[in-house]
């Protein structure tokens, strides 16, 4: 079955530690997203990618980092300099048929990252 | 910017009881338009989405959306909601010139039998 792969399900880090979330996906989606899901507050843009070796910053960028070296995989760096990581943490894809349509967007399970 | 809103936070209502969900957004471009559930402890999916032509969307499990366009407005619908309706609802909306999809803060619906 196609779909979108999140690990882990829950990470625990130290304060003022580096962690990387993993996405990975095998539908064949040109286009690749981060979400952040806040209590109250939605799901919010960190980083987008609509092809591989190229990505573009969201809405709240700081803190994070991602790569897309490779078409299936998108994964967000969350550094120390983000003030609030602890949240959940959504990837998406989606495929574009042409400029002014998308097939909507597939979300994966999420990783719920707690820094203690 | 962008930006999405959903006037209702948080509705209660009883099974079999009408379902209106506010949703509106600042583009004044074309637009596309979604609304996605997320029922508790699971991922987000797509309930219904609008691209173009016929304003009234129909979704899956009875829901349906109008976008207005005039108001700037695609509310959710559903005539009679059900226990297992209990969710969170977000709706969405991505600009033509644009690849990124906007959020709402989304409503948590509760359905009580």
């Amino acid at each position: 079955d196609g779909g979108i792969t999140q690990s882990p399900k829950y990470l625990f880090r130290k304060e003022g530690q580096n962690v990387t979330l993993s996405c990975e996906q095998n539908l064949n989606h040109d286009a690749m997203y981060w979400y952040r899901q806040d209590p109250g507050q939605g799901l919010r843009l960190i980083y987008y990618s609509q092809i591989v070796n190229d990505f573009q910053k969201g809405d709240i960028a700081e803190g994070y980092s991602v790569s897309r070296e490779k078409k299936e995989s998108f994964p967000l760096t969350v550094t120390s300099a983000q003030k609030n990581p602890t949240a959940f943490y959504l990837c998406a894809s989606s495929t574009e048929r042409d400029r002014g349509s998308v097939d909507g967007y597939t979300f994966g399970s999420g990783t719920r990252l707690t820094v203690v | 910017a962008q930006s999405v809103s959903q006037h209702n936070h948080h509705v209660i209502l009883s099974e079999a009881a009408s379902l209106e969900l506010g949703c509106n957004y600042s583009y004044g471009g074309t637009v596309n338009l979604f609304w996605y559930v997320q029922y508790p402890g699971q991922h987000l999916q797509l309930l219904l989405k609008y691209f173009s032509g016929d304003p009234l969307v129909k979704g899956i499990k009875g829901f349906e959306a109008e976008f207005i366009k005039s108001k700037f407005s695609f509310n959710l619908r559903k005539p009679s909601v059900q226990w297992s309706d209990t969710a969170e609802y977000f709706c969405a909306v991505k600009s033509y010139n644009t690849d990124k999809l906007i959020f709402g803060t989304g409503t948590r619906l509760q359905v009580f039998p």
